[in-house]
């Protein structure tokens, strides 16, 4: 069974870049059935999917147009784990942030969820 | 982007009595390889999403068999055969066939 492990701070400064990542267990990044993603969610945006990077004979990346010039999520295949940035923050981007497995035959799962608090 | 309608709201249960929930997509969910990229799965306070169906109708693992997914097309459905008080939370709907993933309004579940 997959098991999806985030890390990262929880506090970071305005204008700054926001790192998480997330390690991957039970599964692996480059398998070809599943697609790895990052959401957020916070009480004035709701559930907000942010992106995803996915493995299909070659690597392919999806983001959602509202962080699109802001946002980059790469898989890391030695690790076995992908991460997710997001540039120039504001306080708009405070939310808690998940990552999943999502679409995959063998079953979707969430991460825990890492409160990430834009703030000076 | 596809547009995802769930409802009700808001549903009221009594323990042991069953309980239903629809979702609608703007478009059909139906993937080439014969899967629906449909997702159930419930969000309690305070925690990350519980997966309780994937794939339309595919139980995830470690989910009571109360619970069930069906559907096909536009139209799916998540049941709840007989509703325990643990089932309590706000349950979503939510597409992956497509980027951007988009969800339903959510459905806030609460005992009578």
């Amino acid at each position: 069974q997959v098991h999806l492990q985030q890390s990262g701070p929880g506090l970071v400064k305005p204008s700054q870049t926001l790192s998480l990542t997330c390690a991957i267990s039970g599964d692996s990044v480059s398998d070809n059935s599943a697609a790895w993603n990052w959401f957020r969610q916070s009480p004035s945006r709701g559930l907000e999917w942010l992106g995803r990077t996915y493995y299909r004979s070659n690597w392919f990346n999806d983001y959602a147009l509202s962080v699109n010039s802001r946002i980059t999520i790469n898989p890391d295949t030695s690790k076995n784990q992908f991460s997710l940035q997001l540039n120039s923050v504001t306080p708009e981007d405070t939310a808690v942030y998940y990552c999943a497995r999502i679409g995959s035959p063998k079953g979707d799962s969430w991460g825990q969820g890492t409160l990430v608090i834009v703030s000076s | 982007d596809i547009v995802m309608t769930q409802s009700p709201l808001s549903l009221p249960v009594t323990p042991g009595e069953p309980a239903s929930i629809s979702c609608r997509a703007s478009q059909s969910l139906l993937h080439d390889n014969g899967n629906h990229y449909l997702d159930w799965f419930l969000q309690k306070p305070g925690q990350s999403p519980q997966v309780l169906i994937y794939l339309g109708s595919n139980r995830a693992s470690g989910v009571p068999d109360r619970f069930s997914g069906s559907g096909s097309g536009t139209d799916f459905t998540l049941k709840i055969s007989r509703v325990e008080a643990e089932d309590v939370g706000v349950y979503y709907c939510m597409q992956a066939l497509q980027a951007p993933l988009t969800f339903g309004g959510g459905t806030k579940v609460e005992i009578k």
